[in-house]
């Protein structure tokens, strides 16, 4: 099993349409947990972390379960400049290692007009 | 935030031979890490490098086949070496916080 899992998508989404993604994970002590984005080509970059109150960023909404350890981003009234690929990340460890991060295989999001 | 720079952004070399990546930011770290970033995959940590100490490496990765540097706060390099087609993928480096990890642009290698 995949420490962290996601569904690779595609998804394929209208202009102004709502789309969730999912993501699960393996380690049950997983301290930290974050969407980053990816576009095509370039580096990674924080979207938002994920806390277990829930979190939300104007059209971005993402949501912790630590008992089903389960992560999901919610996206509102899609834009073009959505489209790219979000990746689920988790730091399994806690104290001075926060930058050993786990990542999901990514999920691929397209929004056409 | 961090701004972090890689050389070479890209390069094309023969299977046999090896590449170092050098890593560049713009303030002083204690941590740095490299990730690999194969295609169509996501991001695999290969190894966390501290200064003044050995780097340490993630399980599937080696010394020998990735040398990692760090001669001071600000800079890092990581040598790809003996390389096979296998090797071909982006190399990233990485700092940042509990909150936030910043990743410099990778560098894309093609073995051949």
């Amino acid at each position: 099993r995949k420490e962290v899992e996601q569904d690779p998508g595609p998804f394929n989404v209208p202009e102004g349409a709502t789309v969730a993604f999912n993501c699960t994970y393996s380690n049950s002590a997983s301290q930290s947990f974050f969407w980053y984005r990816q576009d095509c080509r370039k580096e990674p970059k924080l979207l938002m972390s994920v806390y277990s109150s829930g979190n939300e960023d104007g059209r971005f909404t993402a949501q912790l379960n630590r008992a089903s350890q389960y992560i999901s981003l919610l996206i509102r009234d899609s834009k073009l400049s959505d489209s790219a690929t979000y990746l689920c990340v988790v730091n399994p460890e806690s104290g001075t290692s926060y930058g050993k991060l786990t990542f999901g295989q990514g999920t691929i999001l397209t929004v056409h007009p | 935030s961090a701004v972090i720079s890689q050389k070479p952004s890209r390069d094309i070399c023969q299977r046999g031979t090896s590449l170092t990546i050098q890593c560049q930011v713009d303030s002083q770290v204690t941590m740095m890490f490299w990730y690999r970033q194969q295609p169509g995959q996501s991001l695999t940590l290969i190894a966390t490098a501290n200064q003044g100490s050995e780097a340490t490496y993630e399980s599937g990765f080696v010394i020998d086949k990735f040398p990692i540097s760090r001669p001071n706060l600000t800079f890092s390099t990581l040598t790809v070496s003996n390389m096979s087609p296998e090797d071909s993928s982006i190399y990233l480096c990485s700092v940042g916080t509990f909150y936030e990890q910043y990743f410099g642009p990778g560098t894309r290698l093609t073995v051949t």
